[in-house]
């Protein structure tokens, strides 16, 4: 089945600083979702994928697609304790289908 | 409401109790997932629906577990004779057809 894996698993890095958070499949990805999370509270949709090449930006966050739509990288620049939570990459699990799989989520935290 | 509300917010249970959570969607969204969330893990799918017919329950751990959407808007997940492996945070999502998911805050089980 297919499997997402997300690097580092926590990642804790000054203000300012710019960082970068990789989800890695096994198998082609048919769409590429990217969520974030805050202790206790749902997932809030950031981004979606679809497009070998696909790069698309919010603020300042921005998030990439490879060509071979197997792997997607979430890049933050300047960070803000406000980026601080969990960073949950999902993946549609087959083609034409709502069901969502995900990453085990990496942790960011930001100190001033 | 705005957005998916899902209730109660916390629940405690002893072993061996029945727990019935709670999920009312987005109005007119037509799928609803439940997802289970281990501490510090990544949400895992339960099950889905497209309005009232349940699509696919292949996520569910074990017949303890039973979801239902009768009339195709709020959905109940149900788990009987609750054990301690049941502790998570269960997340319900819906989304109009085949577009990204809206995650409600999440229900709290601890199982005691």
């Amino acid at each position: 089945s297919q499997e997402l894996e997300q690097s580092p698993q926590s990642l804790i890095v000054q203000e300012g600083k710019n960082l970068t958070i990789n989800c890695t499949s096994s198998k082609t990805l048919y769409g590429l979702y990217w969520y974030k999370q805050k202790y206790g509270e749902g997932l809030i949709f950031l981004m979606m994928l679809q497009k070998g090449g696909e790069e698309k930006s919010h603020e300042k966050i921005t998030a990439k697609l490879d060509e071979k739509k197997q792997q997607s990288s979430l890049h933050i620049t300047a960070s803000q304790p406000s980026h601080a939570g969990i960073y949950l990459c999902g993946a549609d699990k087959s083609y034409n289908t709502d069901k969502l799989i995900f990453g085990t989520g990496t942790r960011l935290q930001v100190f001033p | 409401g705005a957005g998916v509300s899902q209730s109660p917010r916390y629940k405690v249970a002893k072993r061996g109790q029945d727990v019935a959570l709670r999920c009312d969607p987005i109005s007119g969204h037509v799928s609803l997932f439940w997802y289970q969330q281990a501490l510090g893990q990544g949400p895992e799918f339960l099950t889905y629906f497209q309005n009232e017919a349940q699509l696919d329950k292949s996520g569910l751990p074990s017949d303890r577990f039973f979801a239902e959407r009768p009339e195709g808007s709020v959905s109940t997940l149900k788990i009987q004779r609750t054990q301690q492996e049941d502790s998570a945070v269960y997340l319900c999502a819906s989304s109009p057809r085949a577009e990204k998911l809206f995650f409600g805050s999440g229900t709290q089980l601890s199982v005691l």
